[in-house]
């Protein structure tokens, strides 16, 4: 079983729509759960950044983390073209100060305006 | 606000070619990170270094690579003779402490990646 799985996609909704992209991992150690943007040959860009069970809304973006069944969302609402990117989760735990961090593989969205 | 910069964007190297990538890392941030992406998949971890020793580093990470922090600003990587394989685009990181603007010192910054060609 890999430590981090998350679908692909790709994942076409049309503009408006609400999103919702999922990761479930393996690992208990990890202790951060956070979700990057990354456009076409960019680099990943920290959107949602959380460490309990639960719900964390930033604007249009709510990331969810469901520990006990190791499992993390991130929705967004009201999804625009803009959003129209790659979505990578990623969980960390520290280990000695630094952070070890494994990425799903990302789940590629497009909105259709 | 700042942010993690990495020079070139692009390069494109000959194979058995040295190659080096180089990053500023935030300011004040004392973990660095090095992580790759091959085309079409998953960011993968390489190296982390801190306090002027690797940490950590992956499978991937083997002789052929080299990471050092030759003053107080730039952290590099260094491919010694690189391979077909190494195609990818790099991507510098950095995390905590918690920095001036206030980020979280339990995550990673990422810089914007150098892409690398051999041919």
């Amino acid at each position: 079983q890999k430590e981090v799985e998350q679908d692909p996609g790709p994942l076409s909704v049309p503009e408006g729509a609400i999103v919702s992209l999922n990761c479930t991992y393996s690992n208990s150690a990890f202790q951060y759960f956070m979700w990057y943007r990354q456009y076409s040959r960019k680099g990943p860009e920290l959107l949602m950044y959380t460490y309990s069970s639960g719900n964390k809304e930033d604007g249009r973006f709510t990331a969810q983390v469901d520990k006990s069944s190791k499992y993390i969302s991130l929705f967004i609402r009201d999804s625009q073209p803009s959003d129209s990117a790659t979505y990578l989760c990623a969980m960390s735990f520290n280990s000695g100060g630094y952070q070890k961090v494994t990425f799903g593989t990302g789940t590629k969205l497009q909105v259709i305006p | 606000e700042p942010e993690v910069t990495q020079t070139p964007s692009h390069q494109v190297t000959q194979m058995g070619q040295e190659v080096i990538l180089r990053c500023v890392p935030i300011s004040n941030h004392l973990y660095f990170y090095w992580y790759r992406q091959i085309l079409g998949q998953k960011v993968e971890f390489l190296v982390s270094f801190y306090n002027n020793e690797i940490s950590e580093k992956s499978e991937i990470f083997d002789d052929q690579f080299s990471v050092e922090r030759p003053d107080g600003s730039n952290f590099t990587l260094k491919i010694r003779s690189t391979k077909l394989e190494d195609s990818a685009m790099y991507f510098c990181a950095s995390s905590g402490p918690r920095d001036m603007v206030g980020r979280s010192g339990n995550t990673i910054y990422f810089g914007e990646g150098s892409w690398l060609t051999v041919v």
